[in-house]
């Protein structure tokens, strides 16, 4: 499969507890995406990584979430004490620098998200 | 925060009319992507135009840019039931390296 592999589809956990979800983008995609998307609306950016190093936080991104992306491969997207507002869904795209290191945008390649419930 | 507004919100035609959509954004670009999403799933992406190309070809889709409007337009021709999705803009400002979404066009094509 030489999509984006989001993990799990769904997901539906009591407020108060801890999440974790998981992107493994395009092998050879170096950039990394995560998007928030609430219903009739259009995704929201979170946070995305270059490699390892992650570039930019948006200020949606309280402290109870965090990302992180080792050895610049797949990522993983925590949240802490989930909220009833946080429920929604969680989608992860990658793209390709085309071996510029900046100043080159391609189109995201999505996977088909995660989709989260706190009741 | 939004940077970019489709409008209309949402439209619905007969299949094998042309729909439009147009997007608004509001500071200079690198490049403005549409997208489309069924619903429940994720977005895909169909076409990607520069902010010196004025209009891009793909199959049934044609989209036209104008940075000095700050506006966009795509527009699918001979539209079918299976177009039946949102459809979103996105646009890269100058000097950044994401992508920010609108708000999205509901297109529903009745057969």
């Amino acid at each position: 499969d030489t999509g984006v592999s989001q993990n799990p589809r769904h997901k539906i956990t009591k407020r108060g507890q801890n999440v974790t979800f998981r992107c493994d983008p395009i092998s050879e995609h170096n950039r990394l995406y995560w998007y928030r998307q609430t219903l009739g609306q259009g995704p929201e950016f979170l946070t995305y990584f270059q490699n390892e190093a992650q570039l930019e936080k948006s200020r949606l991104l309280s402290d109870r979430f965090s990302a992180e992306r080792p050895k610049g491969s797949f990522s993983t997207l925590e949240i802490q004490r989930t909220e009833q507002g946080d429920s929604a869904m969680y989608l992860c795209a990658s793209s390709s620098t085309g071996g510029a290191s900046h100043g080159v945008n391609y189109g995201y390649t999505f996977g088909s998200g995660t989709r989260l419930t706190v009741v | 925060s939004q940077q970019g507004e489709e409008d209309p919100q949402a439209l619905s035609i007969q299949e094998g009319e042309n729909a439009t959509m147009n997007c608004s954004y509001k500071t200079s670009i690198n490049n403005l992507q549409w997208y489309r999403q069924n619903s429940g799933r994720g977005l895909v992406h169909l076409i990607l135009i520069r902010s010196n190309e004025r209009e891009k070809h793909s199959g049934r889709l044609r989209v036209t840019l104008d940075t000095s409007k700050k506006s966009s337009s795509l527009l699918i021709t001979a539209s079918r039931a299976a177009d039946t999705a949102s459809y979103f803009c996105a646009t890269d400002a100058e000097g950044t390296y994401k992508y920010i979404f609108g708000t999205g066009t509901r297109l529903k094509v009745l057969a």
